[in-house]
């Protein structure tokens, strides 16, 4: 069975921590994505990359950063975290336009 | 730009059959489609339809598509505690390249009542 796996289900930061956030897919999928879900706002892309190395912003990217060493593995950044990161973070993958397949999500609590 | 929208909420009883609508604005849109959260859960691909076809059915799922309107439904027929859920619509199209990143919608709740 394909599979994203988020490393985290929980997370608990302080303010100011630097905050990584690790995604792996098995399914050898160029495309890799982040979104933050939050009520009411539904998803939000933070970044998403098409290939190793290679990084696009999304609609929200202020505050976050990137990471695809490898193909099957893409890490969220949160440089200084802030109470207002406090979401829900979720990483996707797909090949082409086929729709994506998502992770079970990391909530983080920024405190 | 593109967007996507739908209602946020819907609630019906057990048994009886749920619709969700969805509106989008991608006139290029190639497919669509619908996923389902869980309470505390990712996003699960539940269906899609490839845009030249009008409907799509999957056992009590029923896809429809009107192309002109730019208008898409699922129906969910008998309707179980187990269906409830927030359903995405989301649509991808040839506008923003061959990665076709999908555009969403923000989720409409389904609430199903004993």
């Amino acid at each position: 069975d394909v599979k994203v796996t988020q490393s985290s289900r929980y997370l608990v930061k302080r303010t100011g921590e630097k905050v990584f956030l690790e995604c792996v897919q098995d399914m050898d999928h160029e495309n890799m994505f982040w979104y933050r879900q939050d009520p009411g706002l539904g998803l939000r892309l933070i970044y998403f990359s098409y290939d190793v190395k290679m990084k696009e912003k999304g609609d929200i990217p202020e505050g976050y950063s990137v990471s695809r060493e490898k193909k099957e593995r893409f890490s969220l950044i949160l440089e200084s975290a802030s109470t207002n990161q406090t979401s829900m973070y979720l990483c996707a993958s797909s090949l082409t336009a086929y729709g994506y397949t998502f992770g079970s999500g990391t909530r983080l609590t920024v405190v | 730009g593109e967007d996507v929208e739908q209602s946020l909420f819907l609630s019906v009883r057990e048994g009886d059959s749920s619709v969700i609508n969805c509106t989008y604005t991608d006139s290029s849109s190639t497919y669509l489609y619908w996923y389902k959260q869980e309470p505390g859960a990712g996003l699960q691909l539940l269906t899609y339809i490839f845009s030249n076809m009008d409907m799509k059915q999957d056992q009590r799922l029923t896809v429809l598509l009107n192309k002109k309107d730019k208008h898409l439904s699922l129906r969910i027929a008998d309707t179980q505690t187990g269906d409830s859920a927030i359903y995405f619509c989301a649509e991808s199209g040839l506008g923003r390249g061959s990665q076709g990143n999908l555009i969403f919608g923000k989720g409409t709740k389904l609430s199903v009542k004993p």
